[in-house]
């Protein structure tokens, strides 16, 4: 059962457009959220996170939106350029029952930036 | 530089053999990880370590062993328990119990002759 939810396995944006990655979670304990940009044979690279706290987090080009009463996130890439084609992995944070804080991770969304 | 170094990048086992993944960090960090990752899936937890000489399972814990005895170094064992072990495997690592980011080494591709 998939706690944390990225809907679609790929999406194809043209340089200097806006990329939305979308992403949905079930579990209400999770408290913080993160995205990672992943390329093909190298690890996951931290991008943004948000706490449950805020709806909104910022960095340069890319934004972070919470909506927790939808269980939903996205992220904003503005503009996007050639080099942001990666696969992207939203990742949820909090604690489980026995106190231990775990990270559950989404199935990832390949996102391919057309020149 | 500061970061985490997974040896080898690519590694081959015959079938019925023992196998050990290593994974060293020079950033000082509490917790480590290792996650296997499969075509098209997310990244599934194997093991953590949270501290120097404890560990627990993650989700994928079977046919894994890991040993935690220096801070620095995470290994991974790979036995002839695992029925699929053929996946690319990463190590990771974290200040501590936070919401700090974990940061990730390359990578190890794991094939079965």
């Amino acid at each position: 059962d998939q706690q944390v939810k990225q809907n679609s396995p790929s999406l194809s944006v043209q340089e200097g457009r806006i990329s939305i990655l979308n992403c949905d979670y079930t579990n209400s304990m999770f408290d913080y959220f993160l995205w990672y940009k992943k390329y093909p044979a190298e690890g996951p690279t931290f991008l943004i996170s948000i706490s449950s706290i805020k709806d909104k987090n910022e960095d340069g080009r890319f934004t972070v939106f919470l909506n927790k009463s939808a269980k939903h996130l996205s992220l904003h890439i503005v503009p996007s350029q050639p080099g942001d084609s990666a696969v992207y992995f939203c990742a949820a944070s909090g604690l489980d029952a026995g106190n231990n804080r775990k990270l559950i991770w989404g199935l990832g969304t390949s996102l391919g930036v057309n020149p | 530089d500061g970061g985490i170094t997974q040896s080898p990048k690519y590694l081959f086992r015959k079938e019925g053999q023992n196998v050990t993944l290593s994974c060293e960090q020079n950033l000082n960090h509490d917790a480590m990880y290792w996650y296997r990752q499969d075509p098209g899936q997310g990244l599934r937890l194997i093991y953590y370590s949270q501290i120097v000489n404890d560990f627990q399972k993650g989700d994928i814990a079977e046919g894994y062993s890991v040993s935690r005895e220096k801070k620095e170094s995470f290994p991974l064992t790979v036995t002839s328990a695992q029925k699929n072990p053929t996946a690319f495997y990463l190590c990771a690592s974290s200040p501590g119990q936070s919401n700090q980011p974990q940061h990730f080494g390359d990578g190890t591709r794991l094939s079965i002759l």
